[in-house]
């Protein structure tokens, strides 16, 4: 089946150091990827987004690129803020005709100011 | 800007017990769904929900849950008899446009 596999955290910076976050999936088909983001006490959102190979998604000054030869979409941020501190999620669906999303384990983000 | 609310934000129940919680999705959205957090691990599906029933729905989503949207607005999620292991987040969310998903800000359940 479906699978989604990101780093494991909690990923550590101070602010305005470089993220990136990695994830990488497997599936059937070609699925639309996601980022999620889920900040303490509150549901997740929806980061960004990329629908086809190629595609970048951003939001934020965060991007991701839908790499489909390494199977990867790793977010990444040129200068994090403390305020970026959060759990971020990736996901991926509509691989073999279902919409319903596959998530990661989730990745813990803590930035030091 | 319109968004999902859930209630109650903390539920304590003992073992056995029924639990509904309850759900508010965006008034334009026609999908709805019902995920899970364990602590420490990943947001699991539970069950989608459309056009006043069940499209799809995991393993998970055994005899001892069911949702409906009774009024048009809310949308529950009932767990007939609770178990220790049922203790987790529970997030509800919506959608219209395809692929694109609004997530409730979730319930914590704690069976003791």
């Amino acid at each position: 089946g479906d699978s989604v596999t990101q780093m494991e955290g909690p990923v550590t910076l101070s602010e305005e150091a470089f993220l990136t976050i990695n994830c990488t999936y497997t599936a059937t088909g070609y699925p639309s990827l996601f980022w999620y983001v889920q900040y303490p006490g509150e549901g997740l959102q929806l980061l960004l987004k990329a629908t086809k190979a190629d595609d970048k998604g951003s939001n934020k000054g965060f991007e991701a690129t839908y790499r489909k030869e390494t199977t990867s979409f790793h977010l990444e941020k040129g200068s994090v803020q403390v305020s970026d501190s959060a759990v971020y999620f990736c996901a991926l669906s509509g691989s073999g005709g279902s919409y319903i999303p596959t998530f990661g384990r989730g990745t813990s983000l803590i930035v030091h100011p | 800007e319109p968004e999902v609310t859930q209630t109650p934000s903390h539920q304590v129940t003992q073992m056995g017990q029924e639990v509904i919680l309850r759900c508010v999705p965006i008034s334009n959205h026609l999908y709805f769904y019902w995920y899970r957090q364990i602590l420490g691990q990943k947001v699991e599906f539970l069950v989608s929900f459309y056009n006043n029933e069940i499209s799809e729905k995991s393993e998970i989503f055994d005899d001892q849950f069911s949702v409906e949207r009774p009024d048009g607005s809310n949308f529950t999620l009932k767990i007939r008899s609770t178990k220790l292991e049922d203790s987790a987040m529970y997030f509800c969310a919506g959608q219209q446009v395809v692929n694109e998903q609004y997530f409730g800000p979730g319930t914590r359940l704690t069976v003791t």
